[in-house]
């Protein structure tokens, strides 16, 4: 079955460096997404992309992070200038269909540690 | 604002039992539902999606059930196994609010051999 693969499953950094979070949708999808989940507390939204350019921003998707689809299959996150209270675990999910109506697929997700 | 809430938080049960997990959101208008599993440490693994329009979806062991007006979506899960031990999350796409979704704690569940 198509996944969602994700790449580093753990990065550790030190506060103030910049971070490449990357992700592979599956293959057909046209939707996706950034969540990420601090410990102990609840799935949040990032960021959802969808025909190269941002669909949907929530409040924590500020000016340190950024998104892009370098080529056809990769999906990345960018953050700058990282902070203690990033780290977390972040995910890339995807989705396909109309509008995106399908499940979304998410990926074993990347554990973020800044130092 | 959405506001996702499962009940109960953690549920311990023995092996063979039949068991519902509960999922409730305060804004009615939306898009659809689904229900997730997240292992330790793990990504989340989609189990279920019901569309606004629905009032249950199966798949092997598990009925999700909606009841949009109430607020109110249920997991059903049969026959429960030592490998259904896991974290099981509800989420809502809001009619309002594009894709994204909108996350519910949890409901931790341990089953007992």
């Amino acid at each position: 079955e198509p996944e969602v693969t994700q790449t580093p499953s753990h990065q550790v950094t030190q506060m103030g460096q910049e971070v490449i979070l990357r992700c592979v949708p599956i293959s057909n999808h046209l939707y996706f997404y950034w969540y990420r989940q601090i410990l102990g507390q609840k799935v949040e939204f990032l960021v959802s992309f969808y025909n190269n350019e941002i669909s949907e921003k929530s409040e924590i998707f500020d000016d340190q992070f950024s998104v892009e689809r370098p080529d056809g299959s990769n999906f990345t996150l960018k953050i700058r200038s990282t902070k203690l209270e990033d780290s977390a675990m972040y995910f890339c999910a995807s989705s396909g269909g109309e509008w995106g109506n399908q499940p979304q697929h998410f990926g074993d997700g990347t554990r973020l540690s800044i130092l | 604002k959405q506001e996702v809430t499962q009940i109960p938080a953690a549920l311990s049960v023995p092996e063979g039992e039949n068991l519902v997990l509960n999922c409730s959101f305060t804004d009615s208008a939306i898009y659809n539902l689904q229900w997730f599993r997240q292992d330790p440490g793990k990504g989340l693994t989609s189990l279920l999606l019901i569309q606004s329009s629905q009032r249950e979806q199966t798949s092997g062991r598990l009925n999700a059930s909606l009841d949009k007006s109430s607020g109110r979506s249920t997991l059903y899960i049969a026959a429960s196994q030592p490998g259904d031990s896991a974290t099981y999350l509800c989420a809502v796409r809001r009619v309002t609010s594009g894709s994204r979704l909108t996350f519910g704690e949890g409901t931790q569940l341990t089953v007992n051999p």
